[in-house]
């Protein structure tokens, strides 16, 4: 089945600092691959997504692109904030008969004044 | 736009019992799918329902079955409850067949069940 595998946390860092979590996947076919944000206490906000290879999904200062050849998907962002502190979820989606979201384990962030 | 809603937010049970959690999809949805989410833990597919029917099922027991309504929304029951299931349970509801939303999930705010 199909799995995914998260730059394991907690990373912490300071206000405006540079952001790259690591994202890589294995999967039957080309998944569709997405950034799942989830603050303390609630459930997952979608944070972008790419469906093909080479697709790159941006939104809030956070982008990710779908990179076929290292089956990866990392999340970067220029500069942080104290606000975007939360948990991090890759996760990918294979269709064609499989319905569900596989996640990673997910990528605590703190980020500092 | 009424995103996803669950119900109860929280709920404590004890070993053996059983349980109910209910959950509406956003306006528009027409699929539920169900996840547990254990502390420190990416979230597990449980299961997806679709037009009333299973459609898929995760590496669950029996003991975790569900129900999905004409009105799209749906529930997870839980029998026989083990300190294990204590957990994050999140419902979320997609567009079945919508090539440009392939996949794409959205998550309610869940429901923490504590088993004792």
């Amino acid at each position: 089945g199909d799995s995914v595998t998260q730059m394991e946390g907690p990373v912490t860092l300071s206000e405006e600092a540079f952001l790259t979590i690591n994202c890589t996947y294995t999967a039957t076919g080309y998944p569709s691959l997405f950034w799942y944000v989830q603050y303390p206490g609630e459930g997952l906000q979608l944070l972008l997504k790419a469906t093909k290879a080479d697709d790159k999904g941006s939104n809030k200062g956070f982008e990710a692109t779908y990179r076929k050849e290292t089956t990866s998907f990392h999340l970067e962002k220029g500069s942080v904030q104290v606000s975007d502190s939360a948990v991090y979820f890759c996760a990918a989606y294979s269709g064609a008969g499989s319905y569900q979201l596989t996640f990673g384990k997910g990528t605590k962030l703190s980020v500092i004044p | 736009d009424a995103g996803v809603t669950q119900s109860p937010t929280h709920l404590i049970k004890t070993r053996g019992q059983q349980v109910t959690l209910r959950c509406s999809p956003k306006s528009g949805h027409d699929t539920v799918s169900w996840y547990q989410q254990a502390l420190g833990q990416g979230p597990q597919f449980i299961f997806q329902y679709y037009e009333e029917e299973e459609r898929q099922r995760g590496n669950f027991p029996d003991r975790f079955s569900g129900h999905q309504f004409p009105n799209y929304s749906s529930e997870l029951n839980v029998n026989a409850l083990l300190l294990g299931d204590s957990a994050l349970y999140l419902c979320a509801s997609s567009l079945f067949s919508t090539r440009a939303s392939v996949g794409e999930q959205y998550f309610g705010p869940g429901t923490r069940l504590t088993v004792t």
